[in-house]
């Protein structure tokens, strides 16, 4: 069972808008503003969406965005994209001796 | 340009040993705290171990804890991870990936198998 607890799957047609969600606990993603969000296509590695809960990498087109509000994170993705479908994975630094935890993905699927 | 490259990986038998290296380019390897990341097939991403800049603080998680050992040589702007006593459920792609989650290897797949 993972540490960060995200919805299995979420799906959206192209051009509408998307939240995903990851909901930890005051350990890790309510503790800290240290939540990153990964963008992952099939046979490749992860790539970095979001940084510190809201913050883009650069060139990470800004339909993507970060919040969080108590111990839920959530990432947006607006005005989407055939190529936003993809598995996306919520990560959060914690205080516990794994300093770094994952959520079990999502699978975007564009429609 | 960064680049991290994993090598190492290979089918091995339940309790055998494999040692991955990856190598770094691109950034001044010793300043950064590097990770391990795993992805057995068709599931999710499970972070594996963390080592400092100076190798002076290393985690595991607890799944690995006690069989895997990681360590660094910043001379050779190299991280590795040995694993021993080998299980099939430590199947899966290992991924280094720098500590600020920029960037990641390509990853290689470790197949535990008799």
């Amino acid at each position: 069972q993972s540490a960060l607890t995200q919805p299995a799957s979420v799906s959206g047609s192209p051009g509408q808008s998307i939240t995903i969600s990851c909901t930890g606990t005051s350990s890790d993603v309510g503790g800290y503003n240290y939540v990153s969000w990964y963008q992952q296509h099939p046979g490749k590695a992860p790539k970095l969406m979001i940084y510190e809960v809201s913050n883009r990498p650069s060139g990470v087109p800004d339909r993507f965005s970060g919040s969080k509000s108590g111990n839920t994170a959530s990432l947006t993705i607006s005005g989407l994209q055939a190529e936003d479908e993809a598995d996306y994975y919520c990560s959060s630094y914690t205080s516990s001796s794994t300093p770094w935890v994952f959520g079990g993905g999502t699978k975007l699927t564009v429609l | 340009e960064v680049q991290l490259v994993e090598s190492g990986g290979g089918l091995v038998q339940p309790g055998g040993s494999l040692r991955l290296s990856c190598a770094a380019s691109g950034f001044t390897f010793s300043s950064y705290s590097m990770n391990w990341v795993r992805q057995a097939p068709g599931k999710g991403l499970e972070w594996v171990s963390y080592i400092s800049s100076s190798s002076s603080t290393i985690y595991y998680a607890d799944s690995v804890k006690g069989r895997f050992t990681i360590s660094r040589d910043n001379a050779k702007n190299s991280l590795y991870l040995q694993m021993n006593s080998l299980r099939d459920e430590d199947t899966a792609v290992y991924y280094c990936a720098r500590s600020d989650g920029n960037y990641w290897g390509q990853g290689t797949l470790v197949t535990v198998s008799s």
